[in-house]
């Protein structure tokens, strides 16, 4: 367990629909990263916030949108599904300082169904 | 385009057989580097990383990776798998000057026969 926790579990939409997923980082942690995750493949990057702004971003379009919260916890909110958006959703956390690397230590992941 | 590979898509061997899966990147500079282990359905996990010093980095579960820099590699091995290491390998790259984003290969599926 890393302590890092998504909501939901799974997930299904239809086309054209919209959808937050949430994700709580671990104690401690202020930045938090978001991934793709299609099936057979590995994480693609969708962008990182820390420290309540987003820090990076990925080969993404913008329906994908994020926040982060004073806590540290953060959103991903996904607009006009599109069939190709099924997958699994990792959020990861970690506590670099701005610029840097650190380990990235991951949830569970949103299992996303787009019909 | 920029890159991290990994050389396997699926392995199987056999219990106390050695291990050995590849990774490459094709970033210049200094990156960091990562192996994470995906057990079937659960979230993925640090086996071990590297940053700096010693190229030779050991991890959890008897698992050890050694950077070689002229080669762009990151290799992950161990000297006997056990039918626990069942699972998805993935490598990952967090390139230079790009803060914490990390780039994963396509992962290596090690199925480990009794």
């Amino acid at each position: 367990e890393t302590g890092v926790t998504q909501s939901p579990t799974h997930l299904i939409k239809t086309r054209g629909q919209q959808v937050t997923l949430r994700c709580s980082s671990q104690s401690g942690h202020n930045t938090v990263s978001w991934y793709q995750q299609a099936l057979g493949q590995g994480p693609q990057f969708i962008f990182q916030y820390y420290r309540e702004e987003e820090n990076g971003r990925g080969n993404f379009p913008p329906r994908f949108s994020g926040l982060q919260f004073p806590n540290y916890s953060s959103e991903l909110n996904v607009n006009a599904l599109e069939l190709d958006d099924s997958a699994l959703y990792l959020c990861a956390s970690s506590n670099p300082g701005k610029g840097g690397a650190d380990t990235q230590y991951f949830g569970p992941g949103t299992r996303l169904t787009v019909l | 385009a920029q890159s991290v590979s990994q050389h396997n898509h699926h392995v199987i061997l056999s219990e106390a057989a050695s291990l050995e899966l590849g990774c490459n990147y094709s970033y210049g500079g200094t990156v960091n580097l990562f192996w994470y282990v995906q057990y079937p359905g659960q979230h993925l996990q640090l086996l071990l990383k590297y940053f700096s010093g010693d190229p030779l980095v050991k991890g959890i579960k008897g698992f050890e990776a050694e950077f070689i820099k002229s080669k762009f590699s990151f290799n992950l091995r161990k000297p006997s798998v056990q039918w626990s290491d069942t699972a998805e390998y993935f490598c990952a790259v967090n390139p230079p000057n790009q803060g914490g984003k990390l780039i994963f290969g396509q992962g290596t599926e090690l199925s480990v026969k009794p």
